[in-house]
């Protein structure tokens, strides 16, 4: 399909561990965001990648969360020495340009730390 | 500091009727607006949008609100179904940067 998609859907990890979670985002979409949306929470902002600049990543929790975006297309967003606090749904996004444009969602991968 | 608040953590609503969820924001430099819907174990989906340039913009049943005075909007759906019944999120950005979700408000419409 056309979509943002998101790999793996379900991620079980021991506490401790380093995951890794991937977003393949539309095809010439040049904005991709993450999100956490942590049980009854709503959205949290988490990191921000437009085209070639410098990413924004003001909402990353800890120096534990990192993410790169290869070649303005693919991201990975690197959780290190996951904590039990770290289980969450996280969403992926991207969108056409930085303005006036809705993000189109994957379906996320929800991690759950042991 | 929460920039986007949804005080309604849920909502009930007739088949047939309208719904209104209400969003309220307190960052003045917001001007970008957006409702999003999100079922379970799926990602939210875009429904409408509005800039901070209008005060009402319409898409078939859903129709969006803002009142810049009050940093106020609101989605209205009109008939209300039973497949709208899903969790909606408001978001809001200022010139395209962070977009800043709601907590979400679980709509649920009965038959």
């Amino acid at each position: 399909g056309a979509g943002v998609s998101q790999s793996p859907s379900n991620k079980v990890t021991e506490k401790g561990k380093d995951v890794e979670l991937r977003c393949d985002p539309i095809s010439g979409h040049t904005a991709l965001y993450w999100y956490r949306q942590s049980l009854g929470q709503g959205l949290e902002f988490l990191i921000y990648f437009q085209g070639n600049s410098a990413p924004d990543k003001s909402g990353l929790p800890s120096d534990r969360f990192s993410a790169e975006r290869t070649g303005g297309s693919v991201s990975t967003l690197t959780i290190q020495r996951t904590q039990q606090e770290d289980s969450a749904v996280y969403l992926c996004a991207s969108s056409l340009g930085p303005r006036d444009q809705p993000q189109h969602f994957g379906d996320g991968t929800r991690l759950s730390i042991l | 500091d929460q920039q986007v608040k949804q005080n309604s953590p849920s909502l009930s609503v007739q088949e047939g009727r309208i719904s209104i969820l209400n969003c309220d924001y307190t960052n003045s430099m917001f001007d970008y607006f957006l409702w999003y819907k999100k079922y379970p174990a799926e990602g939210p989906t875009f429904l409408i949008s509005i800039s901070s340039i209008k005060d009402k913009n319409e898409d078939g049943r859903f129709t969006v609100f803002l009142n810049k005075s009050a940093k106020h909007l609101s989605l209205h759906i009109v008939p209300s179904q039973p497949g709208d019944s899903a969790v909606y999120f408001c978001a809001a950005s200022n010139y395209g940067q962070n977009f800043v979700f709601g907590p979400g408000t679980r709509l649920s419409v009965l038959p």
